[in-house]
């Protein structure tokens, strides 16, 4: 599995956007971009999912350039509701098995 | 749709005791996880099942912890005996087969170990 590398932590205020950058170097041909979301007391929640250039759904956009080694989350006018760990996961789909492992996550602290 | 249920949610135990976790995953959904979160930190994978069969068991403490799914469909975790260190969320989810990205969680279990 493509090791993930990300900020431990981003701070910022309501109506601002918030961009999480995560880095996999080896991510490989097969592999895909997920992005999970934690709020305390409950268990992740999935949010965004690509394979290259654009995505994006009611709750955020996904950018990855076209080497795929980075990948860019980003939350539009966040609220305090927003804050929530975010973590980013490479899962491939070389094999069948479907592992899905989570590293340490990028806790973002939503401010009034 | 329901989602992914667990119980109980909360358990307090002392250390050495056993204890069971209890997933009942989303109807059809062919892949079930279970991970452990300790305070701070992101789920780790403890056992994956496909169906029945066990996928992924590696970072299971097997000398302690066991699991099982039966008839493909609900899942047990066991921890006997539990230690301090046990102390932790764990979380069940699943995912339909196919699919590259979404799995479900529950609200997990927590358990303290005293």
């Amino acid at each position: 599995l493509a090791k993930t590398t990300q900020p431990i932590s981003m701070d910022s205020y309501e109506g601002q956007e918030v961009n999480i950058t995560c880095s996999h170097n080896n991510i490989a041909t097969n592999d895909y971009i997920t992005w999970y979301q934690q709020f305390p007391s409950q268990g992740p929640r999935f949010i965004i999912q690509g394979y290259k250039t654009k995505v994006t759904n009611e709750v955020a956009s996904l950018f990855i350039p076209a080497d795929r080694k980075s990948s860019t989350l980003s939350l539009p006018r966040v609220s305090l509701s927003d804050t929530a760990v975010y973590y980013c996961l490479v899962r491939t789909t070389e094999t069948n098995d479907y592992k899905l492992s989570f590293g340490a996550g990028t806790t973002v602290t939503v401010r009034a | 749709e329901a989602g992914v249920a667990q119980s109980p949610r909360y358990k307090i135990i002392e250390k050495r005791q056993s204890v069971a976790f209890w997933c009942n995953p989303i109807s059809g959904h062919a892949t079930l996880y279970w991970y452990q979160q300790i305070l701070g930190q992101g789920p780790k994978l403890l056992i994956q099942f496909q169906n029945n069969g066990v996928v992924d068991d590696s970072q299971l403490p097997k000398d302690r912890f066991s699991a099982e799914r039966l008839k493909g469909v609900d899942s047990t975790l066991k921890i006997q005996p539990a230690k301090l260190e046990d102390s932790a969320v764990y979380l069940c989810a699943s995912s339909p087969t196919g699919t590259r990205g979404e799995a479900f969680f529950g609200q997990g279990t927590r358990l303290t170990v005293v």
